[in-house]
């Protein structure tokens, strides 16, 4: 049984570019989280999603970040306009049906966006 | 406040001695709490969940929750150089009832040879 996919695993885009991160969940799980590492802080939740729903988008800057989780697919996070200071690792979490505030979340390798 | 706060350390024990991490959290709804391991450039690896007051174990690992005192805490007996790494407290994020999780800055744990 795989576990979560991400990819790609390293991203460099130039400052002005899109960077389009993808995620896929576990096998049998339908709950996805993406959450952003900046270097030497901890990790920051963004947004949770379900198949076609924005759950929880709180932790998302408000400007040039989208999340999407289409019924097909994998998860896609998508950044317009990168900034240097979007230079960050980017995990994708994904847990299982049932009640989410008693769910283990399990993560993917994540991405390492670089933004030069 | 920060909504859930670790030493940053590095706390620094022997090879085979017992390691204590800390953490404490306000959200007094919170309802579910996790350590996880991340070593240097990784990703996060779960390694204990508790949900009830009490000690849960684990092979070498003892997770300890006090909801009274906002508290939780993991202890790794007959620690290895191999333990070596971040270790990140995460709490369910209370009231909201998701899966969102809110993390504590890590400590980073050395086990010396």
């Amino acid at each position: 049984n795989a576990g979560v996919m991400q990819n790609p695993r390293h991203l460099v885009r130039r400052r002005g570019q899109e960077a389009r991160l993808r995620c896929s969940p576990m096998k049998g799980h339908s709950h996805v989280y993406w959450y952003r590492q900046l270097p030497e802080e901890g990790l920051k939740f963004m947004v949770y999603l379900q198949k076609e729903n924005i759950i929880d988008e709180s932790g998302m800057p408000k400007e040039r970040f989208s999340a999407e989780f289409p019924k097909e697919g994998p998860s896609i996070l998508r950044i317009q306009q990168v900034v240097r200071g979007d230079s960050a690792a980017y995990f994708c979490a994904s847990s299982p049906p049932g009640p989410q505030a008693y769910t283990e979340a399990f993560f993917g390798q994540g991405t390492r966006l670089t933004v030069v | 406040q920060k909504e859930v706060e670790q030493n940053s350390g590095p706390l620094s024990v022997p090879e085979g001695a017992i390691a204590s991490l800390n953490c404490t959290y306000s959200d007094r709804g919170s309802q579910s709490f996790f350590w996880y391991r991340q070593y240097s450039g990784k990703s996060p690896e779960l390694i204990m969940s508790i949900y009830s007051n009490g000690d849960k174990e684990d092979g070498r690992f003892t997770a300890q929750l006090n909801k009274a005192s906002q508290y939780v805490s993991l202890l790794i007996r007959d620690s290895q150089p191999s333990d070596s790494a971040t270790y990140l407290c995460a709490v369910n994020g209370g009231s909201s009832n998701t899966g969102k999780l809110i993390f504590g800055q890590g400590t980073t744990l050395q086990v010396k040879p």
